[in-house]
């Protein structure tokens, strides 16, 4: 049971460059979020997916799209990356009936150029 | 306006002492309050919820919530080195969207 898993863990992008982050989860959660996590800023929501085939925005959700592929996939694209996309990402996953119990993955620390 | 605010620390407290750990919010919908642990470069996990108003405890940690405030607290008893960590407050409307603020780093001297 590995939990929440997030790859890749590490990424430096150069302005202008895609790329997706990928997160699964094995806990057979319902819902899914993906969090940007910036110095003095916290945690912020980007997008969430309460289940699978929906998604919603959260707080920052410019410049990022997301992708809830099946159940346990959740998944985020930058179209062209921005230095104001550096940060580190976290993936977290809850069930239903317990949205307060999040569970996080470790994280992608990603640097833009 | 931010809607939490927490005071980043650093908070250098010694081995068994109580560490008392705070944050203030905008939102007076606010109904789901949280704590969560982070150790350095790892993801956040949950040590306290509560839902509205109380207190509740867990073993060393008490988490209060003073609605009227708008003012939560975490205190940790007898605190341990292995307490040294960041601690992120959260806090929701509707258990779908999250606010957290930006964390306060305990260390705990041995």
């Amino acid at each position: 049971n590995a939990g929440v898993t997030q790859t890749p863990k590490f990424q430096v992008l150069k302005t202008g460059q895609s790329m997706t982050l990928q997160c699964a989860q094995d806990m057979n959660h319902n819902s899914m979020y993906w969090y940007r996590q910036d110095p003095g800023m916290g945690l912020r929501l980007i997008y969430y997916s309460a289940s699978e085939g929906t998604t919603d925005k959260g707080e920052v959700p410019n410049g990022y799209n997301v992708s809830r592929l099946n159940k346990r996939e959740f998944s985020l694209r930058l179209e062209s990356a921005a230095p104001s996309q550096t940060s580190v990402y976290f993936c977290a996953s809850s069930e239903v009936k317990v949205q307060e119990t999040q569970y996080f993955g470790p994280g992608t620390r990603l640097l833009v150029l | 306006q931010k809607e939490v605010e927490q005071d980043p620390g650093p908070l250098s407290v010694p081995e068994g002492a109580i560490v008392s750990l705070n944050c203030t919010y905008s939102n007076s919908a606010f109904q789901y309050f949280m704590w969560y642990r982070q150790y350095s470069r790892k993801g956040p996990e949950l040590l306290m919820y509560t839902y509205s108003s109380g207190n509740k405890e867990d073993g060393r940690f008490t988490a209060q919530v003073d609605k009227s405030s708008k003012y939560i607290s975490l205190f940790i008893r007898d605190s341990q080195p292995s307490d040294s960590a960041t601690y992120l407050c959260a806090m929701s409307l509707n258990i779908n969207k999250f606010y957290f603020g930006s964390g306060t780093k305990l260390n705990v001297k041995p």
